[in-house]
């Protein structure tokens, strides 16, 4: 198993401000993956970040305004930059224990992001 | 992209009623499906690993069924309890190794009491 401790657990922010949010694992993974949902919404993949290297980012999201950090194999961040009140969501970190057949996701408890 | 929706998205019942919700997938190329129960300001956690068509996996109150050829799994929850509110995900996992998952929009059940 993996345990995620994500870190601020919600926020309310005003619009035009940036908001860091920070994931650490208790053991080394090579890829970390940030997921947003939207109310009414599928669990959405933002960006899977790599130690050493840039964040791929998915369709629709791009770096300068979510800016991702990955210093170690341990710890990422995500920055929600310049935020309006359509970036209100949970933002959640991920990571993935492949085992074949019993593949498993783990995740931190979420931010719930409410702008204003 | 793979397309995994779940229905309905909201649900009320009352305390001891039995409930049911259904994961719809694409139907080619399966490998596994995952359910992953979420509550409020927890991390989702694991509930069931369904591998095969026509697999059922119970764990106390709550159980899956798997259809792989109609691309549907649907989760139980038999005599509700206040403390199974939460929103209710099924995933399908990477066919690469370290790709990321494919989430529904998720279940969300509140029980009343």
């Amino acid at each position: 198993s993996a345990v995620i401790s994500q870190k601020p657990s919600r926020d309310i922010c005003q619009r035009g401000t940036s908001l860091t949010i920070q994931c650490q694992v208790d053991s080394q993974v090579t890829m970390m993956f940030w997921y947003r949902q939207q109310p009414g919404q599928s669990l959405t993949l933002i960006a899977t970040a790599n130690q050493g290297s840039e964040a791929t980012y998915e369709s629709g999201f791009v770096i300068d305004k979510f800016p991702i950090s990955r210093p170690n194999l341990t710890f990422s961040t995500l920055t929600v930059s310049n935020m309006s009140p359509e970036d209100s969501s949970i933002y959640l970190c991920s990571v993935v224990r492949d085992r074949g057949m019993n593949t498993e996701a783990f995740f931190g408890q979420g931010t719930r992001l409410t702008v204003v | 992209i793979l397309n995994v929706e779940q229905s309905p998205q909201s649900l009320h019942v009352q305390e001891g009623d039995s409930t049911n919700f259904t994961c719809s997938f694409p139907s080619s190329n399966f490998y596994a499906l995952h359910w992953y129960r979420w509550e409020t300001a927890k991390s989702p956690e694991a509930l069931f690993v369904m591998t095969l068509n026509g697999d059922e996996k119970k764990k106390g109150r709550i159980s899956a069924t798997l259809n792989t050829k109609e691309g549907y799994s649907y989760l139980y929850i038999k005599g509700s309890q206040p403390e199974d509110s939460a929103t209710y995900l099924c995933a399908l996992p990477p066919p690469n190794t370290g790709n990321q998952f494919y989430f529904g929009t998720g279940t969300s059940l509140t029980v009343i009491p």
